[in-house]
């Protein structure tokens, strides 16, 4: 069966840090793979979709970057934060001939 | 870019009540999805709903997709605490673009 696993669960971190948030999908190939972003009890921003390595394609434009480096991995990164960086991010995955969203735990961060 | 949009945005209900929440948009989606979410955690996958005037039942939750494809309901019959949470659509006009409303926060009470 799949699996999705995000890392960490929380994080704190000072402004003008930067940001590595990593995402592996587990038991299946070749997976659309996204970034989105919550703000509190409120529904999803799309940041970043790839389907495939190397391919990003970003939705809005902000303070952080996506790669990914390999088939099943995803990376969230920004170089320095913001305060308006905080908030709950979540990674999910799709099959390609499917919208069908799986979601990883999400990690909460709070840029102080 | 389409948007979805969810009404209400907050219900509060009596154990035993029954609700609808509705998703609607001017676009047309080739599929709709509904999640919930709970506080903490990911939105977990309910239903997908994929042809114009589809019903599909789970459990006491009812879903329908418009006749056009660009708007859904979710119908719950006799809620419970267990319900609560955060009722997401989602849609996308491809495959790629998963876009979500902003959901309508249910609170179930006892």
């Amino acid at each position: 069966s799949q699996t999705i696993h995000q890392w960490p669960a929380t994080l704190v971190q000072p402004v003008g840090s930067p940001l590595s948030l990593e995402c592996t999908v587990e038991g299946t190939s070749n997976p659309n793979l996204y970034w989105y972003r919550q703000a509190a009890g409120r529904g999803l921003q799309l940041l970043f979709y790839s389907v495939g390595i190397g391919q990003i394609s970003s939705e809005v434009p902000q303070n952080l970057s996506a790669s990914r480096p390999q088939d099943r991995q995803f990376i969230l990164s920004s170089k320095k934060l913001l305060l308006s960086d905080s908030g709950f991010y979540l990674c999910a995955w799709s099959d390609r001939a499917s919208t069908e969203a799986f979601f990883g735990q999400g990690t909460r961060l709070t840029v102080v | 870019t389409q948007l979805l949009e969810q009404s209400p945005q907050f219900l509060s209900i009596q154990e035993g009540e029954n609700l609808t929440v509705y998703c609607n948009s001017s676009s047309v989606f080739s599929s709709l999805q509904w999640y919930r979410q709970e506080p903490g955690e990911g939105p977990v996958l309910l239903v997908t709903v994929v042809t114009g005037g589809e019903v599909k039942k789970l459990k006491r939750l009812t879903f329908q997709f418009g006749d056009a494809r660009k708007d859904s309901s979710l119908h719950i019959t006799a809620a419970q605490p267990g319900d609560t949470g955060l009722y997401l659509c989602a849609g996308a006009e491809n495959n790629n673009d998963m876009r979500f409303g902003a959901g309508t926060r249910l609170t179930v009470k006892p």
